[in-house]
């Protein structure tokens, strides 16, 4: 069974810096995606990223990017040029690919992460 | 293009009562899926619907729980007899192609179900 792992239950940061939010996952699968999900306090699930397992090159959404480490099943989202809006709770998330798919998404507890002023 | 919509945004139910909560998918998506999240927790799946077929209710507690989504209209999900460990955010998803392909899930605002 797939699990998603997120090991920083809060985090805070200065506006204007960069902060790393780390997951972990694990699966037999080699042939999946993964998200980050953000959860302002509005509690609206909003897709920040993602990434298919077979690309190589970490996947870049302006401000948000993704470092992807396959050997490792780790899967961090840096933020730069944090904003107050970026206020919210994360979930990384993972999907299977190929036939045992169903649609399925496996996520993390979540990290809540504050953006100090 | 309307997102996800779902309703009502809260419910409040006393125990042993019906909830039904209703999703309706962005236009051309015809994959539903159902979450749920407990406080403090992140989302668990709980089943995954097409048009008039269950597909994968793997999450779905055996009793007191059904989905379904007909040919018209939205996709419900059911819960008889409520009660207070029912509680929480029921979050609806929809894409527009089986989750195997390269589609994404969009989430709809939730619904908040309190069991008083």
């Amino acid at each position: 069974a797939q699990t998603v792992t997120q090991s920083q239950p809060e985090m805070s940061v200065q506006e204007a810096e960069t902060v790393t939010l780390s997951c972990t996952y694990d699966t037999s699968e080699s042939n999946y995606y993964l998200f980050w999900y953000k959860q302002p306090p509005s509690r609206q699930m909003i897709l920040v990223i993602r990434q298919e397992a077979y690309k190589q090159q970490n996947a870049t959404e302006n401000r948000f990017s993704v470092n992807f480490q396959k050997a490792a099943k780790s899967f961090s989202l840096k933020i730069s040029d944090s904003q107050l809006g970026d206020t919210a709770m994360y979930f990384c998330a993972f999907m299977t690919r190929g036939s045992s798919n169903t649609g399925k998404l496996i996520f993390g507890q979540g990290t809540t992460l504050q953006v100090k002023p | 293009n309307a997102g996800v919509m779902q309703n009502p945004r809260h419910l409040v139910r006393r125990r042993g009562q019906e909830a039904r909560l209703r999703c309706s998918p962005m236009k051309g998506h015809s994959h539903v899926y159902w979450y749920r999240q407990l406080p403090e927790e992140g989302l668990k799946f709980m089943v995954y619907l097409q048009k008039e077929n269950i597909i994968d209710e793997s999450g779905m507690p055996k009793e007191r729980f059904s989905a379904e989504f007909p040919k018209e209209g939205p996709s419900i999900l059911r819960i008889q007899q409520v009660v207070r460990g029912d509680s929480a955010a029921y979050f609806c998803a929809s894409s527009p192609t089986r989750g195997a392909g390269s589609d994404t899930q969009y989430f709809g605002p939730g619904t908040r179900l309190t069991v008083l």
